[in-house]
């Protein structure tokens, strides 16, 4: 079936630091890929997407790029803020509007 | 930007009671909103999809008498956790999608509902 796996946390990462949280995926047929953040107290909020292979979704500061060969995802940031201080979320569609999502990686950044 | 709503957004109740959660568009009309479910540390389960003035699809393995989701309006759908249970106590979350925002893909998310059952 499908599934999404990103890496377990919490991260916790100094004030312009490089972000990477890891996002892979089992799917059939070719999914559409996404970030969610929620920061906290809120709704999740789309941040990023992707919906074939080789695009790069990015928002903010952040990137993905969607690598079919590695069935990957992963979001990265090159310096970040303490406000990006959040739950992150991979998730992918594939056919109709079922979004399927990972388990969430929470973020602390320290200023 | 797009604003959906819950409420309430905590809520005790005891077992053997029912307990009904309201997810709102305030700015659009959802044709389609979902519910999830959240375990701690765990990821989003959908349990049903709710199309307004149609009956909602539940995902296997949720229980339809136990969820009772209604869409009565666009902007409107209700959650009701029927004869609740200590097991049902959980994060419950809504989204729903503004088929005019120009995205297909786009789900609007409330802030969610902590449910505890004593």
């Amino acid at each position: 079936g499908n599934s999404v796996t990103q890496m377990e946390g919490p991260v916790t990462l100094s004030e312009e630091a490089f972000l990477t949280i890891n996002c892979t995926y089992t799917a059939t047929g070719y999914p559409s890929l996404f970030w969610y953040v929620q920061y906290p107290g809120e709704g999740l909020q789309l941040l990023l997407k992707a919906t074939k292979a080789d695009d790069k979704g990015s928002n903010k500061g952040f990137e993905a790029t969607y690598r079919k060969e590695t069935t990957s995802f992963h979001l990265e940031k090159g310096s970040v803020q303490v406000s990006d201080s959040a739950v992150y979320f991979c998730a992918l569609i594939t056919g109709g509007f079922k979004t399927i999502f990972g388990a969430g990686t929470r973020l602390f950044v320290k200023a | 930007g797009a604003v959906v709503s819950q409420h309430p957004s905590r809520v005790i109740c005891k077992s053997g009671t029912s307990v009904k959660i309201e997810c709102r568009s305030l700015d659009f009309q959802a044709t389609t909103m979902f519910w999830y479910r959240q375990f701690p540390k765990q990821s989003l389960m959908l349990m049903a999809t709710s199309n307004e003035g149609s009956k909602a699809t539940y995902e296997q393995g949720v229980e339809k008498d136990k969820f009772l989701i209604n869409h009565a309006s666009l902007t409107l759908s209700t959650l009701t956790v029927t004869s609740a249970h200590p097991e049902d106590s959980s994060f419950y979350i809504c989204s729903a999608r503004d088929p005019f925002s120009g995205s297909e893909y786009e789900q609007y998310f409330g802030p969610g509902t902590r449910l505890t059952v004593t």
